[in-house]
C-alpha cells in the first residue's frame, strides 16, 4: 500500500532553520499539506498545496516540492514551533493519508 | 468563522459500534466545495484517515476501515456522523473531524474539530 514517509525526529536550535521531509511516489502527481500539533491539541494546517500557506500561518513556514519528496521549511525556529508535524496527500484512488509524523525539538 | 464539535460516547464495549456526532457552526455544512470528514489518532501515534461525506451523500472510505465504516450527514441540523462497527482495543483513539476543503484534485483539511477520546474496553 502506498505511504508517505517522514523522518520520526528533527532537533534545531532557536533561530535555526529546520526542515522536515515527507517522500512518496504519488507525490510528483498529487499535491502534498503539512500540519502542526502541540500537545492535547487538534492537528492546525500549516501549508497547502505543496508551498500555499493559510492565512495566519507566520511567514517563517514554507513548503517545496522536489520528485518523490516535499519538505517543510521553518525559518528562524522558534520555541512555540516545538510540536509534531504531519505531511499528508492522496493516492490514485484519492484516499487521503498521512505520514507518521515527525517530532521537532527545540534545543 | 466555521468550527466543529465532536459528541458522543466515551466508552464503547468490544464488538459494539461507535457512534460519533460533528456538529458544525458559524457556517452552513451545505455551502462551498467542501467535504466532511472524519479522521483518528490513537494514543501517541500517527492520524489515520477514516472517511468523507459530501452533503450530497457521496461517500469515500479508507479501505482498510471501509467494510466497518458508515459517515452520513444531516444537513437539516448541520450535522454528520460516524458509526464504526465491531469495535476492538486496536479502535481506541482520539477522533477528530474537520473539513476538507477540495479545488481540483486538491484537498486537505481545515479547520478540525477539538477532537473526543473514544475508549473501547469492557
Amino acid at each position: 500500500s502506498y505511504e508517505l514517509t517522514q523522518p520520526p525526529s528533527v532537533s534545531v536550535s532557536p533561530g535555526q532553520t529546520a526542515r522536515i521531509t515527507c517522500s512518496g511516489d504519488a507525490l510528483p502527481k498529487q499535491y502534498a499539506y503539512w500540519y502542526q500539533q502541540k500537545p492535547g491539541q487538534a492537528p492546525v494546517l500549516v501549508i497547502y498545496k505543496d508551498s500555499e500557506r493559510p492565512s495566519g500561518i507566520p511567514e517563517r513556514f514554507s513548503g517545496s516540492s522536489s520528485g518523490t519528496t516535499v519538505t517543510l521549511t521553518i525559518s528562524g525556529v522558534q520555541a512555540e514551533d516545538e510540536a509534531d508535524y504531519y505531511c499528508q496527500s492522496a493516492d490514485s484512488s484519492g484516499t487521503s493519508l498521512f505520514g507518521g509524523g515527525t517530532k521537532l525539538t527545540v534545543l | 468563522q466555521v468550527q466543529l464539535q465532536e459528541s458522543g460516547p466515551g466508552l464503547v464495549k468490544p464488538s459494539q459500534t461507535l457512534s460519533l456526532t460533528c456538529t458544525v457552526s458559524g457556517g452552513s455544512i451545505s455551502s462551498g466545495s467542501y467535504y466532511w470528514s472524519w479522521i483518528r489518532q490513537p494514543a501517541g501515534k500517527g492520524l489515520e484517515w477514516i472517511g468523507r461525506i459530501y452533503t450530497s451523500g457521496s461517500t469515500n472510505y479508507n479501505p482498510s476501515l471501509k467494510s466497518r465504516v458508515t459517515i452520513s450527514v444531516d444537513t437539516s441540523k448541520n450535522q454528520f456522523s460516524l458509526k464504526l462497527s465491531s469495535v476492538t482495543a486496536a479502535d481506541t483513539a482520539v477522533y477528530y473531524c474537520a473539513r476538507a476543503k477540495y479545488v481540483d484534485t486538491a484537498m486537505w483539511f481545515d479547520p478540525w474539530g477539538q477532537g473526543t477520546l473514544v475508549t473501547v474496553s469492557s
